[in-house]
C-alpha cells in the first residue's frame, strides 16, 4: 500500500471551475512532485518542491495550474480554472531527493472536467 | 531529455521468467535507470533501479549492460499480478538534485493462466 496519501481519488468539475487535489507526502520526505497522466498514459511532470521551495515547474504550471507544500499541512494541486484538456491523473509523488533516492507515488485524483 | 526505448507489449504465461528489454543509449553517466510498474486506476509502483551494477531485490533483478546503452528487468515465475505496464525511466539529475523522472509509454505484460 501507498505511503503517499492523495485526496479525493475522483473529482468531476465543470468547464471553468476550481479544481483542488491534495497530497501528503510519505513521512520524512521533503522532496513531492506533481505529474499529470493523460488518458494515453503519457505522464507529464508538472512541478516539484523541497521542503516548501519550488525547485522547478513548466510553464503550464505557471499560468492556471498553482501549487503549494506549507509546512505541517498537506500539498496542493490546483487549477484555477479547468478545461476539458485538464481531464487527467493526477499522481503526487515524494522522495528523500537526489538521483538514488526512490520517488514512491501515491494512488493519484483522477480528474473528469465535463 | 533523456529517452528510453520499450517494445509496446509482451506476453507471457504464469511460472515464466519474463525478460523486458529497454533501451537508452543516450545515457548520461550520473542518470540513474529506474522501474516502475503500473495498473490501471493505480499510481505507479516502484520495482528496482540502478546506476552500474546489476541489482537484485525480491520483485526483480535489473541487468545492465557494461556500456549502459540497455537494460533488462527480469522477472523470475510471473504470476497474474505481475501483470502491468513496466516503465523504464532515466532519472536527470537537476537543478537542487530535484531529479525527476522522464516517463516512456512502457511495456505492457499481459499474464495468461
Amino acid at each position: 500500500n501507498s505511503k503517499v496519501i492523495q485526496t479525493p481519488r475522483y473529482l468531476v468539475k465543470g468547464q471553468g471551475q476550481k479544481a483542488k487535489m491534495r497530497c501528503i507526502p510519505e513521512k520524512g520526505h521533503p522532496v513531492v512532485f506533481w505529474y499529470q497522466q493523460n488518458k494515453n498514459n503519457e505522464f507529464k511532470f508538472l512541478i516539484n518542491f523541497q521542503n516548501q521551495e519550488v525547485l522547478q515547474q513548466i510553464d503550464m504550471t505557471e499560468k492556471r495550474f498553482s501549487a503549494e507544500c506549507p509546512s505541517n499541512s498537506p500539498c496542493s494541486l490546483e487549477i484555477q480554472s479547468s478545461e476539458a484538456g485538464d481531464s487527467a491523473l493526477y499522481l503526487c509523488a515524494s522522495s528523500l531527493g537526489g538521483a538514488g533516492n526512490t520517488l514512491y507515488f501515491g494512488e493519484g485524483s483522477r480528474l473528469i472536467v465535463v | 531529455d533523456a529517452k528510453t526505448t520499450q517494445p509496446d507489449s509482451m506476453e507471457s504465461t504464469e511460472g515464466e521468467t519474463v525478460h523486458l528489454p529497454c533501451s537508452h543509449a543516450t545515457i548520461s553517466g550520473n542518470e540513474y535507470i529506474y522501474w516502475y510498474r503500473q495498473v490501471p486506476l493505480q499510481g505507479p509502483e516502484y520495482v528496482t533501479h540502478g546506476l552500474q551494477q546489476n541489482t537484485t531485490n525480491s520483485m526483480a533483478f535489473l541487468a545492465i549492460a557494461s556500456d549502459r546503452k540497455s537494460s533488462t528487468l527480469i522477472l523470475p515465475h510471473v504470476s497474474l499480478r505481475d501483470a502491468a505496464v513496466y516503465h523504464c525511466i532515466l532519472r536527470v539529475v537537476g537543478q537542487g538534485g530535484s531529479a525527476k523522472l522522464i516517463f516512456g509509454e512502457g511495456t505492457k505484460l499481459t499474464v495468461s493462466s
